[in-house]
């Protein structure tokens, strides 16, 4: 069963770059047919979708963060990470990974997720 | 790009049915066929309750079902339980993107 645990910095200091990291146990990173992604929650907010990288490579990131964001994958260590650059407090919240599944061609949702990280960004 | 639209909040009694819609426009929940639903209890990941518009995972209760009509999916649960109390979020995957809803937070009476 493939889980997913997300690590990094809690504290991320305002106009810094955000890093984490998101290792998957239980199966290859680079096998099959997923979109790795991350979303991130703001306390008391909804969710919101940042990007994703396909087992192929290409990424697909949100328009709002796509001149901050930078998704990628390192399969020599089954993980995959975010940058996320010139931070603010308005970044603080809680990051989640997540892998979605393709069937010929179906989209599955996301599942499995992290358990989440928390990343506040203050000085 | 704008969040799905979703109702802030829904209730019900145990053992009633509730619906919760989901509106997007045609070019995300108009026009394709995966849209998810995810249940989040306070201070836990999401958890995925339906794919690809009406698909139950495996381990998930046949109370909960999905929908679509147009740009609006929607998730009913039936015979409300005390457990079904959380936040619940649609989203809807693109080719270039996946939008979330503004989310949901379902009261059992």
């Amino acid at each position: 069963q493939v889980q997913l645990q997300e690590s990094g910095p809690g504290l991320v200091k305002p106009s810094q770059t955000l890093s984490l990291t998101c290792t998957v146990s239980g199966g290859s990173i680079s096998s099959g047919s997923y979109y790795w992604s991350w979303i991130r929650q703001p306390a008391g907010k909804g969710l919101e979708w940042i990007g994703r990288i396909y087992t192929s490579g290409s990424t697909n990131y949100n328009p709002s963060l796509k001149s901050r964001v930078t998704i990628s994958v390192d399969t020599s260590k089954n993980q995959f990470s975010l940058k996320l650059s010139s931070v603010t407090a308005a970044d603080t919240a809680v990051y989640y990974c997540a892998r979605e599944t393709t069937i010929f061609g179906v989209v599955m949702g996301f599942d499995p997720w992290g358990q989440g990280t928390l990343v506040t960004v203050s000085s | 790009q704008s969040a799905l639209t979703q109702p802030a909040s829904v209730s019900g009694s145990p053992g009633q049915s509730i619906t919760i819609s989901c509106t997007g426009t045609s070019s995300d929940v108009g026009g394709y066929n995966y849209v998810s639903w995810y249940q989040q209890h306070p201070g836990k990941a999401p958890k995925l309750m339906i794919y690809e518009v009406s698909n139950r995972p495996s381990g998930v209760s046949n109370r909960f079902s999905g929908s679509k009509s147009g740009n609006t999916a929607s998730l009913t649960i039936s015979g409300l339980q005390a457990e079904d109390e959380a936040d619940y979020y649609c989203s809807s995957y693109t080719s270039s993107s996946t939008l979330f809803g503004t989310g949901t937070k379902v009261t059992v009476l």
